[in-house]
């Protein structure tokens, strides 16, 4: 089956710890994003990738740091820095640019111990 | 910052009437989508529309498209109890830039 994966669906940190969120995707797609998510509020960009080895700041980069070393892959590091990292991260991927339909995993829910 | 804000924040019908849900935004766009969210899980696209276009439909899903008033309507026909869910409006700023989503509307379909 084609799609997205996130691991795991539930994370926890403990204060002071880098966690790294996993994503895959094979469904060839050239771009990948993520997005965090707060209780009854919407999507807010962290960072995105258009091709390999190659990424983009969004809205709310600091605190989180990612790569992009193979197409098919994706992780998000929530650094020590990032000092409210508890909420739902979305990974997303689109098969050409920004402007076209996303496709989303399943979602980790990170909480803080 | 959000581009899109959607109306009402939540809605609670029964089962079988029909669901409208607006969007609003900034600067002109490319295309809008409407996406949706079961509680827990990752979003399901399902309708873009393009600035040239003034309605769409897919199924029970209907959306209409205002460039003039920077807005956008979702109505969900004939709800079932299955559309319960939050959905979420989204649009692109400017260039290749990544997609913006609203707050969403949170829909309740009662039996």
């Amino acid at each position: 089956d084609g799609g997205i994966t996130q691991s795991p669906k539930y994370l926890f940190r403990k204060e002071g710890q880098n966690v790294t969120l996993s994503c895959e995707q094979n469904l060839n797609h050239d771009a990948m994003y993520w997005y965090r998510q707060d209780p009854g509020q919407g999507l807010r960009l962290i960072y995105y990738s258009q091709i390999v080895n190659d990424f983009q700041k969004g809205d709310i980069a600091e605190g989180y740091s990612v790569s992009r070393e193979k197409k098919e892959s994706f992780p998000l590091t929530v650094t020590s820095a990032q000092k409210n990292p508890t909420a739902f991260y979305l990974c997303a991927s689109s098969t050409e640019g920004a402007r076209e339909k996303l496709f989303f995993g399943s979602g980790t829910q990170l909480s803080v111990l | 910052s959000q581009q899109g804000e959607e109306d009402p924040q939540a809605l609670s019908i029964q089962e079988g009437e029909n669901a409208t849900m607006n969007c609003s935004y900034k600067t002109s766009i490319n295309n809008l989508q409407w996406y949706r969210q079961n509680s827990g899980r990752g979003l399901v696209h399902l309708i873009l529309i393009r600035s040239n276009e003034r309605e769409k439909h897919s199924g029970r899903l209907r959306v209409t498209l205002d460039t003039s008033k920077k807005s956008s309507s979702l109505l969900i026909t004939a709800s079932r109890a299955a559309d319960t869910a939050s959905y979420f409006c989204a649009t692109v700023r400017s260039g290749n830039t990544p997609l913006v989503f609203g707050k969403g509307t949170r829909l309740s379909v009662i039996a």
